[in-house]
């Protein structure tokens, strides 16, 4: 998983609670993505990271925020989680936002973390 | 309109055939277009990626793109039965700040 880790891995919680979930990152990788993937709708940015304490919103960013103190870490917190909010995350990493050729890297190119699944009961 | 569609599928072919995965998008000016796979239960592996018109060729797999068309598609010679997965197509957006948006993905089964 491209030096990426998730956690935690499995998470279930109750309405109302705050939740967060950590993506961690051994790449150096300026830029940071959270997903979720719900059956039918496929993987929603919900929001990314350009560089420390650099973020904006996604696709489905409503009811959740983000943060990132560190080139490494990326955290996404559920303030308040809802079930609809049922789902699995995934946090993906790129090199750089935009499409760019370095010697045979393709440096917009996501790799993906193994992912949380969350359920709001 | 969806900004990323494939067929959900499944599509079944057998052991050793030639499997066909299209996509389609709706943003014209998108430069970067990849395609991943995904196991059941398990994140998403980058297979091909693709940003000129044409074929790019990587072992059994081929990717092709027409940008012309807004056409993008996925080759897998020699189906085996360890293809067997859902395949995300995915293209950047100018919309969403040139982020990549991600089909529903199609479920390949591949029949020993």
């Amino acid at each position: 998983d491209a030096g990426i880790t998730q956690s935690p891995r499995h998470k279930v919680t109750e309405t109302g609670t705050p939740v967060t979930l950590r993506c961690h990152q051994t790449e150096n990788h300026r830029y940071m993505y959270w997903y979720r993937q719900d059956p039918g709708h496929g993987l929603r940015l919900i929001h990314y990271s350009y560089g420390v304490k650099d973020t904006d919103k996604g696709e489905v960013s409503d009811g959740y925020s983000v943060s990132r103190s560190k080139t490494e870490d990326f955290l996404l917190t559920l303030e308040s989680a809802t079930s609809s909010q049922t789902s699995v995350y995934f946090c993906a990493i790129s090199e750089s936002g935009l499409p760019r050729v370095a010697g045979k890297r393709n440096t917009d190119t996501q790799y993906f973390g193994p992912g949380t699944r969350l359920t709001v009961l | 309109q969806k900004e990323v569609e494939q067929n959900s599928g499944p599509l079944s072919v057998p052991e050793g055939a030639i499997a066909s995965l299209n996509c389609t998008y709706s943003d014209r000016v998108s430069q970067s277009f990849f395609w991943y796979r995904q196991y059941s239960g398990k994140s998403p592996e980058l297979i091909m990626s693709i940003y000129s018109n044409g074929d790019k060729e990587d072992g059994r797999f081929t990717a092709q793109l027409n940008k012309a068309s807004q056409y993008v598609s996925l080759l897998i010679r020699d189906s085996q039965p360890s293809d067997s997965a859902t395949y995300l197509c995915a293209v950047n957006s100018m919309e969403y700040g040139n982020k990549l948006v991600f089909g529903a993905g199609t479920i390949l089964r591949v029949k020993s």
